[in-house]
């Protein structure tokens, strides 16, 4: 079964310093992979997905995601920490049509 | 485009009650998905339906249920609500292409809680 998991269920970082949130996929095919952000509140917000076009995609907000086969790993990152980056982030991975299954999420909280 | 749209966005019942919550989806999607958002569980698939037909299942018990309309527009019924059952319900649509589901774009969901 495809799976995913987030290593993290909080990062914190100081605000212009790296965000790097990580995510390992399981999977015996080639997953469709994605990243959703949940601000308080709200639902979730695709900020990039990965479909086998290109193994570094780049998505909102200045994030941008590896895909990289050999560590089954689709980590996340940023180069600048913005304090409106304080969210929680989800990595999922879909399964069968338009299901997805989701990791634990993790909280990234920015300090200033 | 408007976006997904859901209501009730907050909605509190008794237990025992029942409850249809309601999703419309983007326009020109075809594909709803919904889920359950908990501290505990995390993000639970529920179902997925497409051109009115219940294509996938989550692990949840029968109490759960859903339907499709013609006009894509989604509900799903909670009945015999337990304390369990609060959480944040989140619809998602999708359109699909040459056979394939795209992805998926979450409505701000409905808070449920169960007293």
């Amino acid at each position: 079964a495809q799976s995913v998991t987030q290593l993290g269920s909080h990062v914190s970082v100081s605000e212009g310093a790296l965000v790097l949130l990580r995510c390992n996929y399981s999977s015996s095919v080639p997953p469709y992979l994605f990243w959703y952000v949940q601000y308080p509140n709200q639902g979730l917000q695709l900020l990039l997905k990965y479909t086998s076009a290109a193994t570094l995609v780049k998505g909102i907000n200045g994030f941008e995601a590896e895909f990289k086969k050999s560590e089954t790993s689709f980590h996340l990152t940023k180069p600048s920490a913005h304090m409106s980056d304080a969210a929680e982030y989800f990595c999922a991975v879909r399964t069968s049509g338009s299901r997805l299954t989701f990791g634990e999420g993790t909280q990234l909280t920015v300090n200033p | 485009k408007a976006g997904v749209t859901q209501t009730p966005r907050y909605l509190i019942k008794t237990r025992g009650q029942q409850v249809t919550l309601s999703c419309s989806p983007i326009s020109g999607h075809r594909s709803v998905s919904w889920y359950q958002q908990t501290p505990g569980q995390g993000l639970q698939f529920l179902f997925e339906y497409f051109s009115e037909t219940q294509r996938n299942k989550g692990n949840f018990p029968g109490r759960f249920s859903g339907r499709q309309f013609s006009n894509s527009r989604s509900e799903m019924n909670v009945s015999t609500l337990e304390l369990g059952d609060s959480a944040l319900y989140l619809c998602a649509s999708s359109t699909v292409l040459a056979g394939e589901f795209e992805t998926q774009y979450f409505g701000p969901g409905t808070r449920l809680l169960v007293l």
